[in-house]
């Protein structure tokens, strides 16, 4: 069975700092793997995906990730922190299954300091 | 603009009434899905539907039902049986399942029992 764990529930940065959101996936075959960002009492915005192409993957907002199979890892990055990156971030699999439901984690929340 | 609507934003149900949320796509896509959101749990999935006039309980389907008689609709009524309806509900539609697979979320309804 396919499964995220976000390793961290809750992340503070300074304003201009770097950002680190941890993801670890649980998958038996190659998984499509995607990270969405959720603003207050918003839908959910597609950030970047991976889908078995390059391993680094570029997303909006200066946002990437990186997969790495040997540390089933796929970790969200972005080098300088803003204040509207305060939100809350989830990481999310696509179960292989014929009906392409996704699995979330739990979510992580982002607080950015002046 | 294609995306997906979900309405009314906000809601207050009575104790022992069903209410129905409203999602409507104009995305072309076939499989759509409802999800809730709680707190620290990330999304959990309700039910989902591959095609027109058919559709599959997801993790959490007690006390919640759906239809789909148009591939634009995808309503759910939550029942009096849902023991505690109160969450942020999301409704999205997914695109094929190869390498553009990708979710679309709407902007959520927010129920409340009172």
């Amino acid at each position: 069975a396919q499964s995220v764990t976000q390793l961290d529930s809750h992340v503070s940065v300074s304003e201009g700092t770097p950002v680190l959101l941890r993801c670890n996936y649980s998958s038996s075959y190659s998984p499509s793997l995607f990270w969405y960002v959720q603003h207050p009492n918003k839908g959910l915005q597609l950030l970047l995906k991976y889908t078995s192409a390059a391993t680094l993957v570029k997303g909006i907002n200066g946002f990437e990730a990186e997969f790495k199979k040997s540390e089933t890892s796929f970790h969200l990055t972005k080098p300088s922190a803003h204040m509207s990156d305060a939100a809350e971030y989830f990481c999310v699999v696509r179960i292989t299954d014929s009906w392409g439901k996704f699995q979330f984690g739990a979510g992580t929340q982002v607080v950015v300091t002046p | 603009d294609g995306g997906i609507t979900q309405s009314p934003k906000y809601l207050f149900r009575k104790e022992g009434q069903n209410v129905t949320l409203s999602c409507e796509q104009n995305l072309n896509h076939d499989a759509m899905y409802w999800y809730r959101q709680d707190p620290g749990q990330g999304l959990r999935l309700i039910y989902y539907s591959q095609i027109v006039n058919d559709f599959q309980k997801g993790d959490i389907a007690e006390g919640y039902s759906v239809s789909r008689e148009k591939k634009e609709s995808f309503p759910l009524t939550v029942t009096s049986a849902q023991k505690n309806p109160t969450a942020f509900y999301l409704c999205a539609s997914r695109t094929g399942l190869g390498a553009t697979v990708e979710a679309f979320f709407g902007q959520g309804t927010r129920l409340t029992v009172v």
